[in-house]
């Protein structure tokens, strides 16, 4: 069973501040990882995903995320905050294995950028 | 390139009547999802399709939800008879490829409430 956390409700940073939004995750084989952005009244939009190789991955509108297999997580980041991405963030898995497998979100992170 | 295109966006009836949300995937995606967001559950896969064929429909609350995709570009949920537990935002996604690492798309949702 694959599953992933996202273990805080909300994260508040100051604009122009560097930002952390945190997933830890949990797969039996290797991991596809996953991170969308949410903003009201929209559907997902994919910002960044790992697969293999380098683990910081480079994503859409400035935002990275840094792989770790020990500590099986996979935080966002971004080094200067903008106001604009206030919004709703979700961490996705899959297990890498045979076929086809379902995607597994996590129960998202609000971040709300402080002017 | 023309998104995932969700009809209605928003929907308003009556407990007991029959709703129906209609989605077009992405021209070329093989894989079609819907998925049900509400604040206390968060987002679930309801069922998806690969090549128009249902492969699991586990997540599905109970009979009175359906799903067809009756071609490659288009798929309708139907709920019939409504329930005001029904209320949620209902999305519909689509990917492309047998290779599990491709992100999903998502289309606005609609936003539906069982009065």
């Amino acid at each position: 069973a694959q599953s992933v956390a996202q273990p805080e409700d909300q994260v508040n940073v100051a604009e122009g501040n560097p930002l952390t939004v945190k997933c830890t995750y949990s797969v039996s084989g290797n991991p596809y990882l996953f991170w969308y952005v949410q903003y009201p009244n929209r559907g997902l939009q994919f910002l960044l995903k790992y697969i293999t190789g380098d683990n910081l991955v480079k994503g859409s509108y400035g935002f990275e995320a840094e792989f770790n297999k020990s500590q099986t997580s996979f935080h966002l980041k971004k080094p200067s905050a903008l106001v604009s991405d206030s919004a709703l963030y979700f961490c996705a898995v899959r297990d890498a294995g045979r076929g086809y497998q379902k995607v597994t979100f996590g129960t998202g992170t609000k971040l709300q950028v402080i002017p | 390139d023309a998104g995932v295109i969700q009809s209605p966006r928003h929907e308003v009836t009556e407990m007991g009547q029959e709703v129906t949300l209609r989605c077009k995937p992405i021209s070329g995606h093989d894989y079609l999802f819907w998925y049900r967001q509400t604040m206390m559950r968060g987002l679930e896969l309801l069922i998806y399709f690969n090549n128009n064929v249902p492969i699991d429909d586990s997540g599905m609350p109970e009979d009175r939800f359906s799903a067809k995709m009756p071609n490659a570009s288009f798929s309708t949920l139907k709920i019939q008879p409504s329930e005001p537990r029904d209320s949620a935002v209902y999305f519909c996604a689509s990917s492309w490829g047998q290779g599990s690492n491709q992100p999903q798309h998502f289309g606005d949702g609609t936003r539906l409430s069982i009065l």
